[in-house]
């Protein structure tokens, strides 16, 4: 079946560069995206990349996209202490009845010390 | 800005009781869902509906109910509410385009506790 994996954690100094990978499972994807959660709030989309992209650049945010390994990351430049929040990756998926619903990875828990 | 709504925000009953957590939007979506989050994070897709009279049963089985009579509006009942039941419950929508780009906006979210 479809899997999105991340790794749970990631601890970084206010001011580094903070990288959070993700895997997925489905080459079908057309789209995939990276969603921010707050404490206390509900999910905010982040970013997101077209699968025929491999690199998506906006403010702070670099995207990457490797296809051929289903690889995705995040890179957020000069993490700052209001970048702590835990990080979804999701992707589309394609099969059957569930078709167009996104699949989350478990969240990457950022904490950013200062 | 997303506008959606979720009522209330958080939630303390006993055992037994019946439950309506309320989600509504003001973006015209065609398209809802409703999410279950474990304490350690991981989302659980639980019901979705496409539109009007339309309800979908999502990847984890759920003894909870939903509706859809007006586009705006998706609520979630539970009968009987356990202490199993205890999470927080997401609420989203999106513009649905034929599954190839659905970008979400989600509530803030309902904390349930059941004692």
């Amino acid at each position: 079946g479809e899997d999105v994996e991340q790794s749970l954690f990631l601890s970084v100094r206010e001011g580094d560069s903070s990288v959070i990978n993700c895997t997925y499972t489905d080459s079908s994807s057309t789209y995939l995206y990276w969603y921010k959660q707050e404490p206390g709030a509900g999910l905010q989309l982040l970013t997101y990349i077209f699968s025929n992209m491999d690199m998506k650049q906006d403010q702070r945010l670099t995207v990457l996209l490797n296809k051929k390994d289903k690889h995705l990351s995040l890179r957020i430049a000069d993490t700052q202490t209001g970048d702590s929040a835990i990080y979804f990756c999701a992707e589309s998926s394609n099969y059957g009845g569930s078709q167009g619903n996104l699949i989350f990875g478990k969240g990457t828990k950022l904490s950013v010390k200062p | 800005e997303a506008d959606i709504y979720q009522t209330p925000r958080y939630l303390v009953i006993g055992t037994g009781k019946k439950i309506t957590l309320e989600c509504s939007q003001t973006m015209g979506h065609d398209k809802m869902y409703w999410y279950q989050q474990d304490p350690g994070m991981e989302l659980h897709l639980i019901h979705y509906s496409y539109g009007v009279n339309s309800t979908e049963k999502g990847d984890l089985s759920s003894e909870s109910t939903v509706s859809r009579i007006r586009t705006e509006h998706f609520p979630l009942t539970l009968e009987s509410a356990r202490p199993s039941h205890t999470s927080q419950y997401l609420c989203a929508s999106s513009l649905y385009v034929g599954g190839l780009d659905e970008k979400l906006f989600f509530g803030s979210g309902t904390q349930l506790s059941v004692l």
